[in-house]
């Protein structure tokens, strides 16, 4: 499967523990994303990759979230002390960099993350 | 700031009708660039199209075909002959200029499709 990979599929955890997720790109992708999506709403974008570097994090990723692309290949997002409005869908996106024309991005199938 | 509005939330249809959705836009770039992706209830977002903002021709994929008018700041998408398969969420969203240089998209709130047989 050459697809965008997101692990885990589901995760329930309770209020306060940290959770991480895992994200395989598309291998010879080197631009990768990171979006929540809630119910009933688009996703919203949280941070972007190129390579190893973080490039851009959005206002929504506060101070309890952390991500990282370590080897400029698969990234970790991780929630620290997990409130319930983190519930949400984490989704995972792929691009390669065409040339300085932006190309579609490949989606995962997500992470849904449900706080108790 | 950038922005994408699809006004209609949901929209149920028999099989076989014809259905347009919505998506109107806001940019203070003069380019850019507009997709339109299909999440069915598995959860992962498929793409189906993307337009930069010079290319105002209208594109017709088998079923499906799209509008772009930028005068009224709008990406419509049409379904032919709707089937249940079609049935599912679907986004327009917004992509930065390429100068920036991020390809980060800009979501709207998505507009459910429901096909009845």
């Amino acid at each position: 499967d050459t697809g965008v990979s997101q692990d885990p599929r589901h995760k329930i955890t309770k209020r306060g523990q940290n959770v991480t997720f895992r994200c395989d790109p598309i291998s010879e992708h080197n631009r990768l994303y990171w979006y929540r999506q809630t119910l009933g709403q688009g996703p919203e974008f949280l941070t972007y990759f190129q390579n190893e570097a973080q490039l851009e994090k959005s206002r929504l990723l506060s101070d309890r979230f952390s991500a990282e692309r370590p080897k400029g290949s698969f990234s970790t997002l991780e929630i620290q002390r997990t409130e319930q409005g983190d519930s949400a869908m984490y989704l995972c996106a792929s691009s390669p960099k065409g040339r300085g024309r932006n190309t579609e991005a490949f989606f995962g199938q997500g992470t849904r993350l449900t706080v108790v | 700031a950038q922005k994408v509005t699809q006004a209609q939330t949901e929209i149920s249809v028999v099989e076989k009708e014809d259905v347009t959705l919505d998506c109107v836009y806001e940019t203070r770039d003069t380019t850019y660039y507009l997709f339109w992706y299909k999440q069915p209830p598995s959860g992962e977002l498929v793409f189906l199209i993307r337009r930069n903002s010079f290319d105002e021709q209208n594109e017709i994929s088998g079923r499906y075909s799209w509008n772009f008018q930028k005068s009224t700041s709008s990406f419509n998408f049409t379904i032919t002959a709707s089937q249940v398969v079609d049935s599912a969420v679907y986004f327009c969203a917004l992509s930065e200029a390429p100068s920036s240089n991020t390809g980060k998209l800009i979501f709207g709130q998505g507009t459910t499709l429901q096909v009845k047989p």
